[in-house]
């Protein structure tokens, strides 16, 4: 099956920096989806992007799908921007949808 | 609201009892899918159901198993409980458009906290 791959893994940031989130996969994908899990444990979608850049306020997100990888880019960061980011992919419609490991960003003032 | 509704939110088992987590969804969608979540791990996908009628297993089925009671409901159920299964459980939904417009609508319930002793 897939396999997704995030990185890094952990990230501190300083209110105010930048970053970017990496999430590379194994095989062609017609559906690929970034999620934020606040430290609640809610988790939101935050784009659909199979390919292409898209943007939404301080976030943006660019899907090269023909080198089979995804940058999510987080912008002026703020502490509520801590939590976990994954990356979700699926192969063709229907199919299972399958979950990078994640990346847990913490924000600090 | 419009959303999905997991239950119970917290639970506590033992070793070799069996349970139902159930989950409905009121999107009118027709992928249904359960995930279990382990600290440093991600979601990791259980079982998942692509229409009514339909289920298929996922990376981690082992130890449980699924009924698509209709379009709204999909539970899971653990029958004989065992201390590896304790995670916390996400259910989703989600739909996917025609003519390969994408899977949208993507939605989590807010989770069962599962403990086994």
């Amino acid at each position: 099956g897939i396999q997704v791959e995030q990185s890094p893994p952990d990230l501190i940031l300083q209110e105010g920096a930048n970053s970017t989130l990496r999430c590379n996969f194994s095989d062609s994908v017609n559906n690929l989806q970034w999620f934020h899990q606040n430290p609640w444990g809610q988790l939101i979608n935050l784009f659909y992007i199979p390919s292409g850049t898209k943007q939404n306020g301080r976030l943006s997100a660019t899907t090269v799908a023909t080198e089979r990888y995804s940058l999510l880019y987080i912008s002026s960061s703020q502490t509520t921007d801590s939590g976990v980011y994954f990356c979700a992919v699926c192969k063709v419609s229907y199919d299972k949808v399958i979950f990078g490991p994640g990346t847990s960003l913490s924000v600090i003032p | 609201n419009a959303g999905v509704t997991q239950t119970p939110k917290f639970q506590v088992l033992k070793t070799g009892q069996s349970m139902t987590l159930q989950c409905a969804q009121d999107m009118n969608h027709n992928s249904m899918y359960w995930y279990r979540q382990d600290p440093g791990m991600g979601l990791r996908l259980i079982y998942y159901s692509a229409s009514e009628g339909t289920t298929d297993k996922g990376e981690v089925p082992n130890g449980y198993n699924v009924s698509r009671l209709n379009k709204r409901e999909f539970s899971l159920r653990l029958e004989s409980a065992a201390p590896s299964q304790t995670s916390v459980y996400f259910c989703a939904s989600l739909d996917f458009g025609g003519q390969g417009l994408g899977m949208y609508g993507y939605t989590f319930g807010s989770g069962t906290r599962l403990t086994v002793v």
